[in-house]
């Protein structure tokens, strides 16, 4: 049973930077699949934000790529995002994700965590 | 950037069939994915390129693409369908994810 969960704090200032750890169990970050973020603002869809191969390599939200780093921990099992910069408009739900890999394509998200509320306040 | 397009709300009653759209410029040329979400719940993906049902989604759930609209089709509607769908797509072209902004879909 693959599953993920994030964890981090529940609340960030304004102009720091946000950050998320996710914990994977039930399959390896070293496999053929792409990790990453998606993001729900308070009564909002779904935002992609970025998704990384276990290489490192990935691909980024256009509007978000300025302020977003993504690393992936092969020892630990983990995946990370950092969002630089943050502003009340961050404020959302940010659910860790597997997708499924095919070459270079980022395909359906078969897997999400629970999902943490990270509220942005001064 | 490539817009999905879905209409804001749905409404069926129980029993019936409920089909939600998803519009993007030939759209029929990609593949879609679909995603269920429940009040305080993370999505579940219901629909996997265009047509296929992922291991335990009931076969009241289907999906076909062609042209510029993408459909999800929910036949024999229960209460418990009631919930938020999102239609979702790689854009190879720019090399990232999309999703269409979300359809309520209301069991009356």
């Amino acid at each position: 049973q693959v599953q993920l969960q994030e964890s981090g704090p529940g609340l960030v200032k304004t102009s720091e930077t946000l950050s998320l750890t996710c914990s994977v169990s039930g399959s390896s970050v070293s496999t053929d699949y792409y990790w990453g973020w998606i993001r729900q603002a308070p009564g909002k869809g779904l935002e992609w934000i970025g998704s990384i191969y276990n290489s490192g390599s990935g691909y980024y939200s256009p509007s978000l790529k300025s302020r977003v780093t993504m690393s992936i921990d092969v020892s630990k099992n983990q995946f990370s995002v950092r969002l630089s910069s943050v502003t009340a408009t961050d404020t959302a739900v940010y659910y860790c994700v597997r997708a499924s890999a095919v070459v270079t394509v980022v395909n359906y998200f078969d897997y999400w965590g629970q999902g943490t509320l990270v509220t942005v306040s001064s | 950037s490539y817009v999905l397009t879905q209409p804001p709300s749905v409404s069926v009653a129980p029993g019936n069939t409920a089909r939600i759209t998803c519009g993007g410029d030939n759209i029929g040329s990609q593949s879609v994915h679909w995603y269920q979400q429940k009040p305080g719940q993370a999505p579940l993906l219901v629909i996997i390129y265009d047509t296929n049902r992922p291991s335990g989604i009931p076969e009241r759930f289907s999906g076909s693409n062609s042209g510029n609209t993408a459909t999800l089709v929910i036949t024999r509607v229960e209460a418990g369908d009631d919930a938020d769908y999102y239609c979702q797509l790689w854009d190879s072209s720019n090399a990232y994810v999309v999703f269409g902004g979300g359809t309520k879909l209301t069991v009356l």
